[in-house]
């Protein structure tokens, strides 16, 4: 199975309006982090928001949140206002566990995001 | 903060000829680094973790002769693609942790062409 599920290969927004890009992960650790990243066409990644399994309050920043539904295991991306530099691919990661060996991080296949003037 | 630089951006080189990525981290000391790949319209896949000091870590049918990685300081990790073939051609991007942090910073990458 997926660790890291984005079911959005490609999603339109009109320009001033919010955007949900969707991810579900599959894990079996209680600690674990949640990622999202901004690629743009120039290939740099560009990190936006992390959540940790065992935070209580959804994290913000900016005009990003992430809804964390930990029962649902879902961690979507929410993205306010939308601007045109906000078109890129976005992708969902996690790591999973603690301790020195548990630090890489999974990525979903990704959501190209377009965003319309 | 938390800047990685890679070197470099761009490179084109001839079959059989090895190429050597810089990853650094510019304002942070970086305990692990990370090496991905990623083909044109695809996730990035992890090649391998290394940890300064130690041998780095490769993921399953990664080749450890082909894809030499040395991380000889905090700052500096480097990888080397030994004898490319057109099939080694794609984008290269690494990541560094500091330590005691959650996220990993990722360098600007580095597009390798094969020819």
């Amino acid at each position: 199975a997926q660790k890291i599920t984005q079911t959005q290969p490609g999603m339109f927004v009109q320009e001033k309006e919010a955007v949900t890009l969707d991810c579900t992960y599959d894990t079996s650790d209680p600690s674990y982090g949640l990622f999202w990243y901004k690629q743009p066409s120039s290939g740099e990644m560009i990190f936006l928001i992390y959540q940790g399994s065992y935070d209580q309050q959804n994290a913000t920043e900016g005009r990003y949140s992430l809804n964390f539904q930990k029962a649902r295991k879902s961690a979507n991306l929410v993205i306010s206002a939308s601007q045109l530099g906000d078109s890129a691919m976005y992708f969902c990661a996690m790591r999973e566990g603690q301790g020195a060996g548990s630090y890489q991080l999974t990525f979903g296949k990704g959501t190209k995001l377009s965003v319309i003037p | 903060g938390a800047v990685v630089s890679q070197h470099p951006s761009w490179v084109i080189c001839k079959s059989g000829t090895s190429v050597k990525i810089e990853c650094r981290s510019l304002d942070f000391q970086a305990t692990t680094m990370f090496w991905y790949r990623q083909f044109p319209k695809q996730s990035l896949m992890l090649m391998a973790t290394s940890n300064e000091g130690s041998k780095a870590t490769y993921e399953q049918g990664v080749e450890k002769d082909k894809f030499l990685i040395n991380h000889a300081s905090l700052t500096l990790s480097t990888l080397t693609v030994t004898s490319a073939h057109p099939e080694d051609s794609s984008f290269y991007i690494c990541s560094a942790r500091d330590l005691g942090a959650e996220t990993q910073y990722f360098g600007p990458g580095t597009r390798l062409l094969v020819l």
